[in-house]
């Protein structure tokens, strides 16, 4: 079975913190993804990775960084979480041809006061 | 920003009722149509990846056609169950095959 690993499902953090969001999976898969789903709006596409150390930025960016050092783990951070990246945040991977389905994990739902 | 639309974005239904939706993408630099549903408090799972116009794709009571010259698809549904309560989402990718643009979703409720 294909999984995608997002280690923390539930947190709550102080405004100004820095947030790891950490994703792992275990299928080999050279691209990964963070969204955030936010009520009405979707899901809304971070950063991607298509190989180690590589990134690019998705539609909203803005206050987030990611990091992927080894091909199986993505992370996401807030290098100082506002009450407005209260979210639930879904990590994903593929595979590297076009028409791939993407597989994802489970969710983390942070919760910025 | 690309703009892939769903409709509509909730519907009720009773068990048994045949249900569908609609999903519009860009026409232009299309590769894939990709179909998800999400149930609540699990991971997003793949339905289909449709990627020729005309296709049509089925699995059990669930089905889905493409039409990639006006940029639609529709999800159908037949004989709806409670089970089948859940979000469905589509997704288009491009020929670049960069990161999928999802549809806001369609939520769908079946009441036994």
């Amino acid at each position: 079975d294909v999984k995608v690993t997002q280690s923390s499902r539930y947190l709550v953090k102080r405004t100004g913190e820095k947030v790891f969001l950490e994703c792992v999976q275990d299928m080999d898969h050279e691209n990964m993804f963070w969204y955030r789903q936010d009520p009405g709006l979707g899901l809304r596409l971070i950063y991607f990775s298509y190989d180690v150390k590589m990134k690019e930025k998705g539609d909203i960016p803005e206050g987030y960084s990611v990091s992927r050092e080894k091909k199986e783990r993505f992370s996401l951070i807030l290098e100082s979480a506002s009450t407005n990246q209260t979210s639930m945040y879904l990590c994903a991977s593929s595979g590297s041809s076009t028409g791939n389905t993407i597989y994802f994990g489970e969710g983390s739902w942070l919760t910025v006061v | 920003i690309l703009n892939v639309e769903q409709s509509p974005q909730s519907l009720h239904v009773q068990e048994g009722d045949s249900t569908n939706f609609t999903c519009s993408f860009p026409s232009s630099n299309f590769y894939a149509l990709h179909w998800y549903r999400w149930e609540t408090a699990k991971s997003p799972e793949a339905l289909f990846v449709m990627t020729l116009n005309g296709d049509e794709k089925k699995k059990g009571r669930i089905s889905a056609t493409l039409n990639t010259k006006e940029g639609y698809s529709y999800l159908y549904i037949k004989g709806s169950q409670p089970e089948d309560s859940a979000t469905y989402l589509c997704a288009f990718e491009n020929q670049a095959g960069t990161a999928l643009i999802f549809g806001k979703g369609t939520t769908l409720s079946v009441s036994s």
